[in-house]
């Protein structure tokens, strides 16, 4: 069966730092891979989405960015940490033969 | 108009009572639609998809009407377990992204 793995799952990191979530799937080949962030009081906002290696695509311009290295990794980064980059992030994918999304467990980040 | 508006919410009701959900979306060209379930600083997990024709899942009930572009959920005999967040989704033209709604909270209360 397939499973998505997403870490850290807290993490409290000062205005200015840098930022890394990493995000896996097994038991699947080729899946859509998403980037969502729930602030809050908001819904989900999706940011990034990758329909391959290397592939990806923004839907909200910020100072977030997103990779693909391998088929089944996602990586979400940043360089400069704002507070308003606080929130649940979530990774989510999607089989190749199907509509339904499935999420990770989240990472909620605090920036102070 | 919103891509994916739902009833703002909070809804409050005792065991046993039936409450309905509503949403509406804006892309006419949307194929596909869902509930999702989320708890309290959890993800969001499928519910149910639903379908042209409705559909139910035991207390559960998913309509579409399409001319209208809503969606609605029914939820029959509510239990204490059944207090979430409840997301509309629509899959907005694009085989490749979801769009949720703020979603509804419900609590279900003894």
């Amino acid at each position: 069966s397939q499973t998505i793995h997403q870490w850290p799952a807290t993490l409290v990191q000062p205005v200015g730092s840098p930022l890394s979530l990493e995000c896996t799937v097994e038991g699947t080949s080729n899946p859509n891979l998403y980037w969502y962030r729930q602030a809050a009081g908001r819904g989900l906002q999706l940011l990034f989405y990758s329909v391959g290696i290397g592939q990806i695509s923004s839907e909200v311009p910020q100072n977030l960015s997103a990779s693909r290295p391998q088929d089944r990794q996602f990586i979400l980064s940043s360089k400069k940490l704002l507070l308003s980059d606080s929130g649940f992030y979530l990774c989510a994918w999607r089989p190749l033969s199907g509509n339904t999304i499935y999420f990770g467990e989240g990472s909620w980040l605090t920036v102070v | 108009r919103k891509e994916v508006e739902q009833d703002p919410g909070p809804f409050n009701v005792p065991e046993g009572a039936t409450v309905a959900f509503n949403c509406t979306y804006s892309n006419s060209a949307s194929q596909s639609f869902f509930w999702y379930r989320q708890d309290c600083r959890k993800e969001p997990k499928l519910l149910m998809s639903v379908y042209s024709s409705g559909n139910e899942d035991g207390r559960f009930t998913a309509q579409l009407n399409r001319a209208s572009q809503y969606i609605s959920l029914l939820i029959r005999d509510s239990k204490l377990s059944d207090s979430a967040t409840y997301l509309c989704v629509v899959n907005g033209g694009s085989n490749y992204k979801l769009t949720f709604g703020k979603g509804t909270l419900l609590t279900v209360n003894p």
